[in-house]
């Protein structure tokens, strides 16, 4: 079993949608939680980060996390065209200098 | 100008040759990384290194070798490239701190032939 799960879609919504993406994890010792974007023939840059369960918002995204079913989510509310990029979930392994990274979900906002 | 630079952005290849990929860094953090992206795999960590003379294996170092010239500069080797190796590479550099996030390259794109 991989340690981070994603569908890696492609996922397509109309412009306005609310865009739910998801992660699975098998190591109960994941205590932070990032997710990452990634526009076309660019690297990842940070797009949000939490520290255990709950909820974090930052604008039109919200982060989730629920360490009893080691699942977390980011939402995107009123989803743009600018918002089509391929999404990563990534957590720290024990040094928090390395990372575990999802494989990623494509997504595609149609104006 | 980018605060994580990577040279060449592209690449085509035949097998057997040495490539060198080439990462510099602005941003005057102490870590830095190479990692792979593959379709479906997600970004695979080949070598990391903490300052320059603190080298580490990643999880798919096997091929690859690198050199951490100064803080600022960590290139990756293939010594001798085969087809399987074809992939997107990554560069990362991270502040030292447990809530510090990677900073990345935009990439070079390897074709081995």
């Amino acid at each position: 079993q991989k340690e981070v799960e994603q569908d890696p879609g492609p996922l397509s919504v109309p412009e306005g949608a609310i865009v739910s993406l998801n992660c699975t994890y098998s190591n109960s010792a994941f205590q932070y939680f990032m997710w990452y974007r990634q526009y076309s023939r660019k690297g990842p840059e940070l797009l949000m980060y939490t520290y255990s369960s709950g909820n974090k918002e930052d604008g039109r995204f919200t982060a989730q996390v629920d360490k009893s079913s080691k699942y977390i989510s980011l939402f995107i509310r009123d989803s743009q065209p600018s918002d089509s990029a391929t999404y990563l979930c990534a957590m720290p392994k024990t040094s928090y200098d390395k990372v575990i990274f999802g494989p990623g979900t494509s997504l595609s906002v149609i104006p | 100008d980018a605060d994580v630079t990577q040279t060449p952005r592209n690449r085509i290849t035949k097998t057997g040759k040495r490539i060198m990929l080439e990462c510099s860094q602005t941003k005057g953090h102490d870590r830095m990384y190479w990692y792979r992206q593959d379709p479906g795999l997600g970004l695979r960590l080949i070598y990391y290194s903490f300052d320059v003379k603190d080298i580490n294996k990643g999880e798919i170092s096997d091929g690859y070798s690198v050199s951490r010239q100064a803080q600022a500069k960590f290139s990756l080797s293939l010594e001798s490239a085969i087809p399987n190796q074809t992939a997107l590479y990554f560069c990362a550099t991270k502040g030292t701190g447990s809530n510090q996030p990677q900073h990345f390259g935009d990439g070079t794109r390897l074709s081995i032939l």
